[in-house]
């Protein structure tokens, strides 16, 4: 079974500042891959990034960059240069070979950025 | 990038009817249909996995008499919540999957959002 933590409710970062937001992971599956969603409050999920188990680089996509520490079984993303549209829900989730493709998500991290 | 659509986006229905609720993928063939279930302020769920032609398979604690799932085509899948209760209100998320995606996951459809009154 794979479960993914988030344990930072909420958060704030001050607009055009970087912000981390935390996600762990656990799964016995050496074939997974990780990713970040936003949630804005239309409810719609937007594909941020993804990094998979065997890649040797993070991920980066624009603003977003993916801190992979496999050893430690954590993905945090991080985004620099906030936005005011950046405020919304960030989901980590993961999928593996195992789980057909299934997503399996953390509790979520409500970002706001201040301006 | 891939485009899944959902419909309705959002309605509203009395306690004891029942409604459904479509995805569809709009520029690939999906063999695989997620569906997925947020209560307001959590995460999402996965409730079922549709394979296009055979029957779901629902996630434990799902009854899968309640939410009927039909996936008749490669490029549609219906969710249908029967006998509908208030407790059911919820956001309701597919996403829709092609054979050469990997370990990488479908594409979300924007969601339908159920209020049972």
């Amino acid at each position: 079974a794979q479960k993914i933590t988030q344990t930072q409710p909420g958060m704030f970062v001050q607009e055009k500042e970087a912000v981390t937001l935390d996600c762990t992971y656990d799964t016995s599956d050496p074939s997974y891959g990780l990713f970040w969603y936003k949630q804005p409050s239309s409810g719609e999920m937007i594909f941020l990034i993804y990094q998979g188990s065997y890649d040797q680089q993070n991920a980066t996509e624009g603003r977003y960059s993916l801190n992979f520490q496999k050893a430690r079984k954590s993905a945090n993303l991080v985004i620099s240069a906030s936005q005011l549209g950046d405020s919304a829900m960030y989901f980590c989730a993961m999928s593996t070979i195992g789980s057909a493709r299934q997503l399996t998500f953390g509790s979520g991290t409500q970002l706001t950025v201040l301006p | 990038g891939a485009v899944v659509s959902q419909h309705p986006s959002r309605v509203i229905c009395k306690s004891g009817t029942s409604v459904k609720i479509e995805c569809r993928s709009l520029d690939f063939q999906a063999t695989t249909m997620f569906w997925y279930r947020q209560f307001p302020k959590q995460s999402l769920m996965l409730m079922a996995t549709s394979n296009e032609g055979s029957k779901a398979t629902y996630e434990q604690g799902v009854e899968k008499d309640k939410f009927l799932i039909n996936h008749a085509s490669l490029t549609l899948s219906t969710l249908t919540v029967t006998s509908a209760h208030p407790e059911d209100s919820s956001f309701y998320i597919c996403s829709a999957a092609s054979p050469s995606g990997g370990t990488r996951p479908g594409y979300f459809g924007p969601g339908t959002r159920l209020t049972v009154t």
